[in-house]
């Protein structure tokens, strides 16, 4: 059975650099079948998709955060990491990682929905 | 970016009775040449992780109950309840794959009338 474990302090002070790292079990990130991502939750802003990266390293981030956002895996340690930088209170949330499959039919995307997501963290922004 | 809209924001019904969710896409999520709505709807309890239940808008996940079935075509989709159970009170979502960014609705609140 799949599962994601999300790490990382659950407080974080604003202008700073805020690093998450999922932990795959049961399944392994090298899979060329799978994407791997991250959506964070926040009351005023809804679940918002960050970006994802493939077994091949390439990544994906939404414009919104682009600036902001970089995700990287380390294969060895079956893990994927997030890091968002210069944050804000904004930026408080819950932190989901996530498994997205690679779709046999594409659209202008080939990543599917997400299917196994982790709990989940909650990460705060504050002095 | 597509945006998507859900309605209404919440509803009440009584058990057993039907529970119908309507979600809008800004743009089609049919693709042609696949013939796929990149449509899928998710339910999410309280402290949970949200839970896929459809993808191309109508195919359910393994494990999802009969009683939830997802219609739609193009910018207008539907996730319905038939007969709503003490355990279906959640906050459900769709969310358009169609392309990048993805984009999930606001959510929809059922509760128990």
């Amino acid at each position: 059975q799949l599962q994601l474990q999300e790490s990382g302090p659950g407080l974080v002070k604003p202008s700073e650099t805020l690093s998450l790292t999922c932990t795959v079990s049961g399944g392994s990130i090298s899979s060329s079948d799978y994407y791997w991502g991250w959506i964070r939750q926040s009351p005023g802003k809804g679940l918002e998709w960050i970006g994802n990266i493939y077994y091949s390293g390439s990544t994906y981030y939404n414009p919104s955060l682009k600036s902001r956002v970089t995700i990287s895996a380390d294969t060895s340690k079956n893990q994927f990491s997030l890091k968002l930088s210069s944050v804000t209170a904004a930026d408080t949330a819950v932190f989901y990682c996530a498994r997205q499959q690679k779709l046999r039919y594409c659209s202008t995307s080939c990543v599917g929905p997400p299917d196994y997501w982790g709990q989940g963290t909650l990460v705060t922004v504050s002095s | 970016d597509i945006v998507m809209t859900q309605s209404p924001d919440s509803l009440a019904v009584s058990l057993g009775e039907r529970a119908t969710i309507n979600c809008k896409s800004s743009q089609s999520v049919l693709y042609s040449s696949s013939n796929k709505n990149y449509l899928a709807w998710y339910q999410q309890k309280p402290g949970q992780p949200p839970k896929l239940l459809f993808y191309w808008a109508s195919t359910r996940e393994s494990g999802v109950p009969d009683r939830f079935s997802g219609s739609g075509s193009g910018t207008d989709f539907t996730l319905t309840i038939s007969s709503l159970q003490a355990e279906d009170v959640a906050v459900y979502y769709c969310q358009q794959y169609y392309n990048n960014p993805p984009a999930f609705g606001p959510g929809t609140k059922v509760d128990i009338k």
